[in-house]
Parts: C-alpha cells; structure tokens; sequence
C-alpha cells in the first residue's frame, strides 16, 4: 500500500528553471494539498484540491500552479523558479478537508 | 503573535521519562491534529480530536476547548519517539488548517 508517493526527494534548480513535483495517492482520496515547510514555521498551504478538475489557491500560491485531472495525482509546478522557493515541500491527501491527512515523504527543493 | 503556539521549543528526556508537549491556540477550531515528523522528513498523522481525550498506545492527546489548549503525552518514552511533534488546528472561520512551529523531542537511551 503505497499512500501518498512523491517524487523527487531531493531536486537543485537554477533560478528561472522550472520543474514539476510529483504526486500521487492511491487511497482514492478526494482531498489533496500541496504545503512548503521553512525554518521557524508551520507549514503553509500552497493550493489545494477537493477533486479531480477542481483547484484553488491556498495561503502561499504565488510562483506555483497545480493541475487535477485525475483523482490519483496533484502534480505541482514552479514557473520560474526564485530562491525564496527554497523549502521543502509536503504533498497530503484525505478523503475529504475534515479527515486524516496522508503526508508524502516530501521534496527538499534548493534554488540556487 | 502566532496563532497556533508550541511549547517547548525543544525537549530532551531520558528513556522512560514522561513527555508533554502543550500547543496553544488563539483562533476558534473545529478540530486539532497532532502530527509526527521523523529525523527523515516523513509526517505521520497521529490523532485528530475535537474534545476530550484519545489514546493510541503509548501517546494520549488531550484538549481543553474553553481554555484553547491542548496536550500531546508520550509515557515510557523511547529513542524511537524522537522526532518533531506539530500540532494544527483546522480554523472554524477559515475551514483551513494552521501550523504549529513544531516541539523537537530527543530521547536518549
């Protein structure tokens, strides 16, 4: 039983590069959101999805777009990518807002 | 002042020691979560809870609802439980979750 896969764990972009953080949950969860974690912070919600097709922003969207065709996955792509966009970043899912959430592994992102 | 505050900041304790991490919050909730964070980033969810009191093994979680607060216990506490410990609360207004800044715990054998 998989959970919540991300994909990479690790990724070094130049600044103005842009790149795709994968995931993908197989629990057939409707809920899926993306977060970044800083130092000396809680973590912070980028966007957010209650199903396929459907997206909004969360507290911290700006440099950042998702997409939602699927149920499965909530890739999450940086534009162009800033070194204030160093984090690292969580992907979680549930079945719905209201229930337990299922963190990936998360990605630790370095823009240099 | 953050609306999701964490006491402490850092814990360390011997093996077999009681443990509690306090979280206090300034913002009308719905819910609580405690979250685990391991040394390698993984976040595990560990209780959510709207009042009272849960238990899962080892850790208890309690709320005070009046008093905006709520406790994480861990007893017989064991290297294994190292970790960073957060707490969220779902905000009744926003329907979104806030962080805490998390409660690094090292327990030494």
């Amino acid at each position: 039983n998989a959970g919540v896969t991300q994909t990479p764990k690790f990724q070094v972009l130049k600044t103005g590069q842009s790149m795709t953080l994968q995931c993908a949950q197989d629990m057939n969860h409707e809920y899926m959101s993306w977060y970044r974690q800083d130092p000396g912070m809680g973590l912070r919600l980028i966007h957010y999805s209650v199903g396929a097709g459907i997206t909004d922003q969360g507290e911290v969207p700006n440099g950042y777009n998702v997409s939602r065709s699927t149920t499965e996955d909530f890739p999450l792509r940086l534009l162009s990518a800033a070194p204030s966009q160093t984090s690292v970043y969580f992907c979680a899912s549930s079945q719905t807002e209201y229930t337990e959430a299922f963190f990936g592994q998360g990605t630790r992102l370095t823009v240099v | 002042k953050n609306e999701v505050e964490q006491s402490p900041q850092n814990l360390t304790a011997q093996e077999g020691e009681f443990i509690t991490i306090n979280c206090s919050y300034s913002v009308g909730i719905s819910a609580l979560h405690w979250l685990q964070q391991h040394p390698g980033g993984g976040i595990v969810s560990l209780f959510m809870l709207s009042s009272g009191k849960k238990k899962h093994g080892r850790l208890i979680a309690t709320i005070n609802i009046q008093e905006k607060h709520s406790s994480l216990h861990i007893t017989a506490s064991h290297p294994r439980d190292s970790a960073v410990y957060i707490c969220a609360v779902r905000s009744y207004n926003t329907d979104k979750l806030i962080f805490g800044t998390g409660t690094r715990l090292q327990v030494f054998p």
